[in-house]
């Protein structure tokens, strides 16, 4: 079946460690994207990809980074540099102009 | 910029009631609407899109129309059950190059027996 995994669903980690958090497709789309949600709150653009070995900065990018070398895989990797870490992290991907397709999340939590 | 606002929650209904939550937005060009669902726990899914004025969008008995006069696109379904609690965002994308969403807070929604 075609979709989008993320993976693990659940993440611990302590203050000052980085971590990466995996999304896969195989969907066959150009374009995916990180969202970070919080309680109470709307879904948040973190990194977004149009293309294999390019990306762009969403709109809270400070502390994190991505790469895409495939276009099947958009890997986010959170840093110590991030203030305020835990929260629930989305991927998504996109053929189209508009409809994106969504991941079932990671809750990451960071003591 | 654009954006979108949302009604907030939560809201709590009896089983086949009514539903609203209202959404209007805010967007340069011509956006299309979408609403996404999050059941607990688990990702979003679409819920139904429209694409340009006058457009409803509907699924799993919820409607939708893209009302450009008032720049709205509230979400109505006729009789809800236990199964349509969740979370609901309104969201938008101007279908620029970045094809970003814009999404709403959400509205929790809680259908009581």
């Amino acid at each position: 079946d075609g979709g989008i995994t993320q993976s693990p669903k659940y993440l611990f980690r302590k203050e000052g460690q980085n971590v990466t958090l995996s999304c896969e497709q195989n969907l066959n789309h150009d374009a995916m994207y990180w969202y970070r949600q919080d309680p109470g709150q709307g879904l948040r653009l973190i990194y977004y990809s149009q293309i294999v070995n390019d990306f762009q900065k969403g709109d809270i990018a400070e502390g994190y980074s991505v790469s895409r070398e495939k276009k099947e895989s958009f890997p986010l990797t959170v840093t110590s540099a991030q203030k305020n870490p835990t929260a629930f992290y989305l991927c998504a991907s996109s053929i189209t102009q508009d409809e994106q397709y969504f991941g079932p999340g990671t809750r990451l939590t960071v003591t | 910029g654009d954006s979108v606002t949302q009604m907030e929650g939560p809201v709590t209904l009896s089983e086949e009631a009514f539903l609203t939550i209202n959404c209007t937005y805010t967007a340069t060009g011509y956006p299309s609407l979408f609403w996404y669902v999050q059941y607990p726990g688990e990702g979003l899914q679409l819920l139904l899109k429209a694409t340009k004025a006058d457009d409803k969008g509907s699924n799993k008995g919820f409607e939708a129309t893209y009302r450009k006069e008032t720049t709205s696109f509230h979400l109505e379904k006729g009789s809800v059950q236990v199964s349509d609690s969740a979370v609901y965002f309104c969201a938008l994308t101007t279908q620029t190059g970045a094809n970003n969403l814009f999404f709403g807070t959400g509205t929790r929604l809680t259908v009581i027996p």
